[in-house]
């Protein structure tokens, strides 16, 4: 069973196009979370949400609009979709703070924005 | 501000040797997590290894341990007997009030039949 699933895995899509990225995590976790991974690797938290309350919003174009139905959802959702959007965006969940274990990464979204 | 930095864009490594792969940090705070993550070319993000600031032995798991200095503010990873499987980017992550959680620019290994 997959404990942290992002779908779809690839997405190609033309600028200004309205796009979702959906996550469900099977683990019971409490805290849910969405990152940015650039084309130089580098990982950036975007948000974050505790029993689907919005805990962190890092600077992030108010067009990303994350949305948690229940705490174990957390989408992402992208309007007017411009070409530096393009990257692989990972939802992660943790219980709490995450400590011993860490976060549980699903297996990345690669956005190209054409 | 909290920062985490990774020197080492991309390091090889002979089969079987062990490898040290660097990773610093700068915070204030005194309760904090460090973590080491695993990202093959197939683009999963594996969790391999956690630190506390609290904990007083360095932690281990298997082939990796986590050489935490807490004055000098470095929590380097350590892989002994390296394998072919683990080249892989690894990444070196700091988690402070509970749920801020930044990650480093990541150092890319090789390792060398």
């Amino acid at each position: 069973d997959t404990a942290v699933s992002q779908t779809p895995k690839y997405l190609v899509t033309q600028m200004g196009n309205d796009k979702s990225i959906k996550c469900e995590q099977n683990l019971g976790h409490d805290t849910m979370y969405w990152y940015k991974q650039d084309s130089k690797k580098f990982l950036k938290i975007m948000f974050s949400y505790n029993n689907k309350e919005l805990i962190i919003n890092e600077t992030v174009p108010n067009r990303f609009s994350p949305k948690s139905p229940d705490k174990a959802h957390l989408n992402l959702h992208i309007n007017s979709l411009e070409l530096g959007d393009s990257a692989v965006y990972f939802c992660a969940s943790s219980q709490g703070a995450g400590g011993d274990y860490g976060y549980t990464f699903g297996s990345g979204t690669r956005l190209t924005v054409v | 501000a909290q920062k985490i930095t990774q020197t080492q864009p991309g390091m090889f490594v002979q089969e079987k040797e062990a490898v040290t792969l660097d990773c610093t940090y700068d915070t204030s705070d005194q309760s904090y997590g460090l973590f080491w993550y695993k990202q093959p070319s197939s683009g999963e993000m594996i969790f391999l290894i956690y630190q506390g600031s609290y904990d007083e032995q360095n932690a281990t798991e298997g082939r990796y341990s986590l050489n935490f200095q807490k004055a000098r503010k470095s929590a380097n990873l350590v892989i002994s007997a390296s394998q072919l499987g683990d080249s892989a980017m690894y990444f070196c992550a700091f988690l402070y009030n509970f749920n801020k959680f930044y990650f480093g620019s990541g150092t890319k290994l090789n390792v060398k039949p």
